[in-house]
């Protein structure tokens, strides 16, 4: 079992619909929790950071944290074809010095 | 443009052969980091330096060695290329030792391509 788990998708949206991606995980010292953005042959942006449980807004976006359940959600609202891109959730413990990535789920937003 | 730079973008090579890849971090950054990104792997963790002295280890192949230059740039040196090394490298650099509160800034990726 891998420590992080993401369903790859794809996943396939009408513009302006709500994009929801999640991924669970294992290791119960992770901390800190990223949602990374990743376009066609480009690397990876970061798109959200959030620490311990609880949830972050950042315009279009909401970053949700579970702990108790070891999982992690991110919600795009009123969806954009610009957002066409795969989404990679990444985690790290308080002492590590290694992100664990997600496969990444790859989201196509239809104009 | 994330300010860290890749070169080079594509790289073709025979199996057997050996290649650099070379990354320069963001400017001020100390911490560089290594990722191979392959289909069937997902974005794994090679490697990680910190102003000039390797600071973690991840699933990096004894083939596989790298290092961090006076001037904070890296080099990601690949010998006895097999079919499988065929990859996205992506590099990512961060301001201070890698700690987990820290963000990580990824560059562009070299392609490497082994026929």
């Amino acid at each position: 079992q891998k420590e992080v788990e993401q369903d790859p998708g794809p996943l396939s949206v009408p513009e302006g619909a709500i994009v929801s991606l999640n991924c669970t995980y294992s290791n119960s010292a992770f901390q800190y929790f990223m949602w990374y953005r990743q376009y066609s042959r480009k690397g990876p942006e970061l798109l959200m950071y959030t620490y311990s449980s609880g949830n972050k807004e950042d315009g279009r976006f909401t970053a949700q944290v579970d702990k108790s359940s070891k999982y992690i959600s991110l919600f795009i609202r009123d969806s954009q074809p610009s957002d066409s891109a795969t989404y990679l959730c990444a985690m790290i413990g308080s002492n590590d010095y290694k992100l664990s990535f997600g496969a990444g789920t790859t989201v196509t937003v239809r104009a | 443009d994330s300010g860290v730079t890749q070169t080079p973008k594509h790289l073709i090579t025979a199996t057997g052969q050996r290649v650099t890849l070379r990354c320069s971090p963001r400017s001020g950054d100390l911490s560089v980091y290594w990722y191979q990104q392959s289909l069937d792997q997902g974005l794994q963790f090679l490697i990680q330096y910190y102003n000039g002295e390797e600071r973690a280890k991840g699933n990096i192949l004894e083939r596989f060695s790298a290092q961090q230059f006076p001037d904070l740039h890296s080099e990601l040196n690949l010998s006895s290329l097999e079919l499988g090394d065929s990859a996205l490298y992506f590099c990512a650099s961060s301001p201070g030792g890698g700690r987990a509160n820290e963000k990580l800034f990824f560059g562009s990726g070299t392609q490497l391509s082994v026929l």
